[in-house]
């Protein structure tokens, strides 16, 4: 069965400093992989994916994330944080022996100190 | 602009009762799934529905229900409903496509008293 690991619940950044978020998974087929933020009281907003192609994948807000294979990672990065990134991340992986379902990481909280 | 909305926003209800969860999609995806979301489990998926008369049961579909009569609508029913199934509850739907990103609506948080 597929899982999806996220090393940390809660990290803390300072405003500027580097955002790493950690997400590792299994699967037996090559996935598609996803981060999507949560702000409170608010849904889930997809912040960059995976397929096929370029391993390094841009997002929205400065966030990107790295697909390497041979580490089942998908990290999810930013260079400056920002006080509005603080927020849920979640990653999710679907492939196709799992139909088109998700499954979602625990989450990690991130919070952005002054 | 498409976009995907539940009803309600909030509901209090009593330990036994039907409580229904409206989500109405007008990105006409064939997809559309209902999850939970409770601290420390992270989103869990209760049923989903891959078209119309397509449903099914998820990882924690124990005492929930759905029903997919058109494109658009997925309504979640708690039977009976129990103080564990107080919890915030997501819609989202997609395109057909495993790699296909999915879009959520933005919510309905359930007290079971």
């Amino acid at each position: 069965a597929q899982s999806v690991t996220q090393l940390g619940s809660h990290v803390s950044v300072s405003e500027g400093a580097l955002v790493l978020l950690r997400c590792n998974y299994s699967s037996s087929v090559p996935p598609y992989l996803f981060w999507y933020v949560q702000y409170p009281n608010q849904g889930l907003q997809l912040l960059l994916k995976y397929t096929t192609g370029a391993t390094l994948v841009k997002g929205i807000n400065g966030f990107e994330a790295e697909f390497k294979k041979s580490e089942t990672s998908f990290h999810l990065t930013k260079p400056s944080a920002h006080m509005s990134d603080a927020a849920e991340y979640f990653c999710a992986v679907s492939d196709q022996g799992y139909g088109q379902n998700f499954v979602f990481g625990p989450g990690t909280r991130l919070s952005v100190l002054p | 602009d498409a976009e995907i909305t539940q009803s309600p926003r909030h509901k209090i209800t009593e330990t036994g009762r039907q409580v229904t969860l409206a989500c109405h999609q007008t990105w006409n995806h064939n997809n559309m799934f209902w999850y939970r979301q409770d601290l420390g489990h992270g989103l869990r998926l209760i049923h989903y529905s891959y078209g119309v008369q397509d449903t099914n049961k998820g990882e924690v579909s124990d005492g929930y229900s759905v029903s997919r009569s058109n494109t658009e609508d997925l309504p979640l029913t708690l039977e009976s409903a129990a103080s564990s199934q107080t919890s915030v509850y997501f819609c989202a739907s997609s395109t057909s496509g495993s790699y296909n990103e999915q879009f959520f609506g933005p919510g309905t948080r359930l007290t079971v008293l």
